[in-house]
């Protein structure tokens, strides 16, 4: 069963302390591995697409890696407007290729 | 801006009463998706239409319908909702079924709350 596993569940950083997130997943070939940045009471928003292992995105302070077992996305030096939940959602390959999300981490950036 | 609608933002409905959330877009994409997502969950698939074809999860209850009367909105039907149906409600596109690239797009969602 394709299987998405976030961690951790919350984070709290204090401003300018880099950190990283978890996303680790089973999937019957991945077609890809979404990153989405979602802020309380609304829809995701999204960051990355990733497809092979070792390709790596960047945007701002953020950046996506991946590897065939797992992604990281690491926040460098964040700042307070950088705190949300972070989802990690995978497609896999072959007939319906439906999303399936983790359940996030929620990183909380403190002054 | 091309974008994804759904109203209202937040929705208060009594046990049992039926209840329809909507959903449109400005993006002309073909598929369309309803998740659910509980208070610290992931996101779960509901159904989706590819067009004028609809899909359920194996796993959606009979009390979710959806409705597509044409490529620009959708709607969640729940028949009789119940203290458990309270969650976020999101709708979703993408051009089509592969979604690679941006993935979905994603509207702001309905907070539904059940009295």
């Amino acid at each position: 069963e394709d299987q998405v596993t976030q961690s951790p569940e919350a984070l709290r950083l204090q401003e300018g302390e880099s950190s990283s997130l978890n996303c680790s997943y089973t999937v019957s070939g991945l077609r890809g591995l979404f990153w989405y940045r979602q802020d309380p009471g609304k829809g995701p928003e999204f960051l990355f697409t990733l497809y092979s292992a070792g390709e790596e995105k960047e945007k701002e302070r953020l950046k996506a890696t991946l590897t065939k077992k797992e992604s990281f996305l690491h926040i460098t030096a964040p700042k307070p407007e950088d705190s949300a939940t972070y989802l990690c959602a995978v497609q896999a390959a072959g007939g319906y290729n439906k999303l399936i999300f983790g359940a996030g981490t929620r990183l909380a950036v403190h002054p | 801006d091309a974008m994804v609608i759904q109203n209202p933002r937040y929705q208060v409905t009594q046990f049992g009463k039926p209840v329809t959330l909507s959903c449109s877009q400005t993006l002309n994409h073909n598929v369309m998706y309803w998740y659910q997502q509980k208070s610290s969950q992931a996101p779960k698939l509901l159904f989706h239409y590819y067009d004028k074809d609809f899909n359920n999860e194996a796993d959606t209850p009979d009390n979710f319908q959806s409705r597509r009367p044409n490529t620009s909105f959708c709607f969640l039907d729940i028949r009789s909702p119940g203290l458990g149906d309270a969650a976020m409600y999101l709708c979703a596109t993408s051009r089509d079924v592969s979604a690679t690239g941006t993935g979905y797009t994603f509207g702001s969602g309905t907070r539904l709350t059940v009295v």
